[in-house]
């Protein structure tokens, strides 16, 4: 157990519609970090937030974008769905600081038809 | 773009150590290796990270090259719940890249 929690863990959408999706970071943690995973392949960084501040970001468009709160849980929110948005997304907590540990939850299935 | 190679599939007997390698050859003086794996499309599990010397924990060792250009993954005693994905990654900002990782399987 990690202490990241992730919700929903499963959804469903229509391509054209909007979805956000929430993620809990460990106690302690002040960075959430969002990844897509498309099946088969290995996750993809989409951006990190830092005190409530984008703080870097990946190659992914605008419609994909974020927010952290006071209390360092993130939220990812995607609007104008396309298809090839359906994959697993994941979020990682962490401190702001590269030699120490990240640590993701489970992770949100999105599917969209 | 991920700063890593690795194999793209091992397998390891039960009960016998993996080691599993990672050529990460451009890196440089701050940036860590940090290994994490999946299992079964489940978020990816932190194991160990390291800088430039050996680490060890509960779960696994971490051998880096002095020159730092490639490191090692022990999982000294593998059982068939060590079958996974195993991600090997180059941490210099604050984000990680992911490559395509090692397909590890146990045989009994």
């Amino acid at each position: 157990e990690t202490g990241v929690t992730q919700s929903p863990t499963h959804l469903i959408k229509t391509r054209g519609q909007q979805v956000t999706l929430r993620c809990s970071s460990q106690s302690g943690h002040n960075t959430v970090s969002w990844y897509q995973q498309a099946l088969g392949q290995g996750p993809q960084f989409i951006f990190q937030y830092y005190r409530e501040e984008e703080n870097g970001r990946g190659n992914f468009p605008p419609r994909f974008s974020g927010l952290q709160f006071p209390n360092y849980s993130s939220e990812l929110n995607v609007n104008a769905l396309e298809l090839d948005d359906s994959a697993l997304y994941l979020c990682a907590s962490s401190l702001l600081y590269r030699g120490t540990e990240a640590f993701f939850g489970q992770g949100t299935r999105l599917t969209v038809v | 773009d991920a700063k890593t190679t690795q194999p793209p599939s091992m397998d390891c007997a039960e009960g016998r150590a993996a080691n599993l390698p990672c050529n990460h050859s451009t890196i440089s003086g701050n940036e860590y290796v940090y290994w994490y794996r999946q299992i079964h499309s489940q978020g990816p599990q932190y194991i160990i990270h390291g800088l430039k010397n050996n680490e060890t924990n509960e779960m696994a060792s971490l051998i880096i090259t002095e020159d730092r250009k490639s490191s090692t993954l022990i999982l000294p005693h593998a059982t068939l719940r060590d079958t996974a994905v195993y991600y090997c990654i180059v941490r210099g900002g604050d984000d990680m890249r992911f490559g395509a990782g090692t397909r590890l399987t146990v045989k009994p």
